[in-house]
């Protein structure tokens, strides 16, 4: 049971670039996410798909793009890499936990991408 | 939008010193979630809050959820190395499945 798993692990990109981060899951958790973050600042919710065929825009979706493939995975892409872009990505996956119903999230180790 | 702050940003204790870290929603949270982040690391969930007024402990953490369901902390006693990281609350937002998080509490512990 690997739980959340990214790749890649770290990616330098040049200004124009595009690339697309793979995520995956295990648990059979229907909601999964894509985070950014930027040095020391918290999580930003860029897209999420609450169900598998379904993708919704969080609070930062410009100049992304996602697919979710299949109940286990959730890739993000970045059309045209800008250096604004350099941050770490977490993707996450959710479930209800037995306390009130309500949804915790599990997160995958990040990738650390570099947009030169 | 609903807005999540926590207080302070960085925190730096002396090894065996309690301290305590503050949550506040701008609106009311059906609950709360802590998550914790080591150095290099990826957030994991500490512990959920649900109902008004709750207290839960694990080992050294307490956690609170106000009475009002605004607010929340988290208290360490005895801080340790191994409470090195990034603090972060969370709140459901009001539709679907997603959580607004705070900044984070970065703790940095002095041997």
């Amino acid at each position: 049971n690997a739980g959340v798993t990214q790749t890649p692990k770290f990616q330098v990109l040049k200004t124009g670039q595009s690339m697309t981060l793979q995520c995956a899951q295990d648990m059979n958790h229907n909601s999964m996410y894509w985070y950014r973050q930027d040095p020391g600042m918290g999580l930003r919710l860029i897209y999420y798909s609450a169900s598998e065929g379904t993708t919704d825009k969080g609070e930062v979706p410009n100049g992304y793009n996602v697919s979710r493939l299949n109940k286990r995975e959730f890739s993000l892409r970045l059309e045209s890499a800008a250096p604004s872009q350099t941050s770490v990505y977490f993707c996450a996956s959710s479930r209800v936990t037995a306390t009130g119903g309500w949804e915790t999230q599990y997160f995958g180790p990040g990738t650390r991408l570099l947009v030169l | 939008g609903q807005q999540v702050m926590q207080i302070p940003q960085y925190q730096h204790v002396q090894e065996g010193e309690d301290f305590t870290t503050y949550c506040n929603s701008s609106t009311t949270l059906s609950n709360i979630q802590w998550y914790k982040q080591r150095p290099g690391g990826h957030p994991v969930f500490l512990i959920q809050l649900v109902k008004s007024g709750e207290v839960k402990k694990q080992k050294r953490l307490t956690f609170q959820f106000g009475e009002a369901k605004k607010n929340s902390s988290l208290h360490i006693t005895a801080t340790q190395t191994t409470d090195v990281g990034t603090y972060f609350c969370a709140g459901p937002r009001a539709a679907g499945n997603k959580l607004t998080f705070g900044g984070g509490t970065r703790v940095l512990v002095k041997p």
